[in-house]
């Protein structure tokens, strides 16, 4: 079952705004990832969140987490052209001796020059 | 040097056939998977398996079985493909923390 639910689904914005994507959750987790796919691409990682952490930063990237909420965000400040593409937020979970990521729907986010 | 490769980028087939898929880390990552995007780029996790474990997804079809021949592999073989089978198909692997991902295989069957 999908575990994560992303808002919005797309996002358009000028060169130079800032970008906030936002997640949910279900169940308990380990850490929440976010990654980023440009069209055609494999996903790549951008930023770990563990359960007991409240906020992260990454270059123009935040992230915070809210375990109460079971909810998470995606801040990309001063974004430019080459931020285009799809990001997800994907929740970790172990399940025996596996870990396993469960990723959400993905917001298309958009940013025009 | 690609972290995780896998072969081959894009697989055109018909309806029936059997077709693998490769998947190769060079990264010394203890566990691999592979996962299987649909049109909508709804993630969907197929397989995970390190070498003591290997976890299926149980609403993958039994037409679908991974195979590992060692550590750094971990191959995806498809039998009697059906047009509900397109989709691109990411192999993944881990150590702690976040997953790094192959480039994808574009699977499209006719």
């Amino acid at each position: 079952s999908q575990q994560g639910e992303e808002d919005p689904q797309a996002l358009s914005i000028q060169e130079g705004e800032n970008a906030t994507m936002n997640c949910s959750y279900k169940t308990s987790i380990n850490n929440l990832q976010w990654y980023r796919q440009n069209s055609g691409r494999g996903l790549v990682h951008l930023i770990l969140i563990r359960s007991n952490e409240r906020e992260k930063h990454s270059g123009r990237l935040r992230v915070t987490l809210d375990t109460s909420k079971k909810s998470s965000s995606l801040l990309i400040t001063a974004s430019r052209a080459a931020d285009t593409a799809s990001y997800f937020c994907a929740t970790s979970r172990s399940s025996g001796s596996a870990r396993q990521l469960t990723f959400g729907s993905g917001t298309q986010l958009t940013v025009l020059p | 040097d690609t972290a995780v490769s896998q072969t081959p980028k894009y697989l055109v087939t018909q309806m029936g056939n059997d077709k693998s898929i490769k998947c190769e880390q060079n990264l010394g990552h203890d566990t691999m998977y592979w996962y299987k995007q649909d049109s909508k780029k709804f993630l969907k996790i197929m397989f995970s398996y390190n070498n003591k474990e290997l976890i299926i997804n149980e609403t993958v079809p039994n037409r679908f079985s991974p195979k590992s021949p060692d550590k750094a592999h971990l191959n995806l073989h498809i039998n009697s493909l059906e047009l509900g089978d397109s989709a691109v198909y990411f192999c993944a692997s881990s150590q702690e923390g976040g997953y790094t991902f192959g480039s994808g295989t574009r699977l499209t069957v006719v």
